[in-house]
């Protein structure tokens, strides 16, 4: 399995500013994933970062609101932009553990973002 | 996409009650997982079932690929166990993890 930190772990922000939330993983992976989840709801994907290109991302989301960066195999950053208050959720990174035919998903802690 | 609908929405258990949660897809998905999602946020994988049946501990899980649904058993549920439940899984036509709606348990002693 991979192991996962993130930073912060939580966060109160104004509207307007801007956050940067890290990822880092123990092992070398070739993807990295963004989710968000909003209070009470499922989790969707934002974008998938692959290290040397860039993030691809869903419908819905954009890079000018939420840039990524990832700069090697074993960390990826998110930043959510001019926030306002319904960009409060918990943002979540995840990467997959492959290991022969198996393609496992870890997750992150998680980064619990409120906006005022 | 692929829609990935879970029941029930919510559930409440006296503890020592046995639970089954469900996850029905719309399409094949492969790389099946169960989540618990504790109060903290925190996403814990439970099960990696892409088909057949997998046991540990109190939990266990079964899903059938060719009818595309899958379950997760809980018995002699405890406080701990509160949470949600989530199932997910990727289409055979790309790398996105589809998330279910989501199952609310809460335990109560």
């Amino acid at each position: 399995s991979a192991v996962i930190s993130q930073k912060p772990s939580r966060d109160i922000c104004q509207r307007g500013t801007s956050l940067t939330i890290q990822c880092q993983v123990d092992s070398q992976v070739t993807m990295m994933f963004w989710y968000r989840q909003q209070p009470g709801q499922s989790l969707t994907l934002i974008a998938t970062a692959n290290q040397g290109s860039e993030a691809t991302y869903e419908s819905g989301f954009v890079i000018d609101k939420f840039p990524i960066s990832r700069p090697n195999l074993t960390f990826s950053t998110l930043t959510v932009s001019n926030m306002s208050p319904e960009d409060s959720s918990i943002y979540l990174c995840s990467v997959d553990s492959t290991r022969g035919a198996y393609n496992e998903q870890f997750f992150g802690p998680g980064t619990r973002l409120t906006v005022l | 996409g692929i829609q990935v609908e879970q029941s029930p929405p919510d559930l409440i258990l006296q503890e020592g009650a046995n639970s089954t949660l469900r996850c029905n897809f719309s399409d094949s998905v492969n790389n099946l997982q169960w989540f618990h999602q504790n109060p903290w946020g925190q996403l814990i994988n439970l099960f990696y079932i892409p088909s057949g049946t997998k046991q540990n501990g109190r939990l266990s899980a079964t899903t059938v690929a060719t009818e595309r649904y899958s379950l997760l058993y809980i018995s002699s549920s405890q406080t701990t166990d509160s949470g949600v439940y989530f199932c997910a899984g990727i289409s055979n036509t790309g790398n996105q993890f589809y998330f279910g709606t989501g199952t609310s348990l809460t335990v109560i002693p």
